[in-house]
């Protein structure tokens, strides 16, 4: 159980362009999901937690009209990246969360932006 | 000073020895406190999840946490390569949802 799958693994595009990334939680409702992102050699830092039905909390320093998160039902949530740069080439990765219970990880979206 | 502090390591040990992994942490309100395993271009994987101070054990594994000292740890008893990997330490609370992480330690055990 506790399974959550994240598409695409991989996505290389052109500056200037969007990129959608899916979390979908595949045996559990996430009542609650978190977007985190990872460059190399470093840890992971939370971007944003969305609820269900609800508008995304940025944390500080993260461009909400960048990165739209949407988390339209209990098993689905996106990232899009607006107007990719280089600098936004990093591993997403996804959690989601049943009520009271922790977070389970997806496998991680590796963006690279030329 | 960041919240949390973790050794990046790289961590090499011979197989079968006992390792130790460790964090310390500064803000007082992190109440829950997880060990990952990450492999390589791979999500984190949740190994242990403790609450407040205490011990806690899992077959090969065991978490420790010391809220008075700020510092948690993770045991791996008869490691094996298999074990290699990247450990984050990640810890929440005070009214947050999201996760604060660890560096992470690059753990290597040699065959």
């Amino acid at each position: 159980g506790a399974v959550v799958s994240q598409h695409p693994s991989w996505v290389i595009c052109k500056s200037g362009t969007s990129v959608k990334i899916e979390c979908r939680s595949l045996d559990f409702q996430a009542t609650t999901m978190f977007w985190y992102r990872q460059f190399p050699k470093q840890s992971l830092m939370l971007m944003a937690t969305s609820n269900e039905g609800s508008k995304a909390t940025y944390e500080q320093g993260v461009e909400k009209d960048k990165f739209l998160i949407n988390h339209a039902s209990l098993t689905l949530s996106t990232l899009t990246v607006t107007s990719a740069h280089p600098e936004d080439s990093s591993f997403y990765i996804c959690s989601a969360r049943e009520m009271g219970n922790e977070q389970f990880f997806g496998p991680g979206t590796r963006l690279t932006v030329l | 000073q960041k919240e949390v502090e973790q050794d990046p390591g790289p961590l090499s040990v011979p197989e079968g020895a006992i390792v130790s992994l460790n964090c310390t942490y500064s803000n007082s309100a992190f109440q829950y406190f997880m060990w990952y395993r990450q492999y390589s271009r791979k999500g984190p994987e949740l190994l242990m999840y403790t609450y407040s101070s205490g011990n806690k054990e899992d077959g090969r594994f065991t978490a420790q946490v010391d809220k008075s000292s700020k510092y948690i740890s993770l045991f791996i008893r008869d490691s094996q390569p298999s074990d290699s990997a990247t450990y984050l330490c990640a810890m929440r609370g005070g009214g947050a949802d999201g996760l604060t992480f660890g560096k992470g330690t690059h753990l290597i055990i040699q065959p």
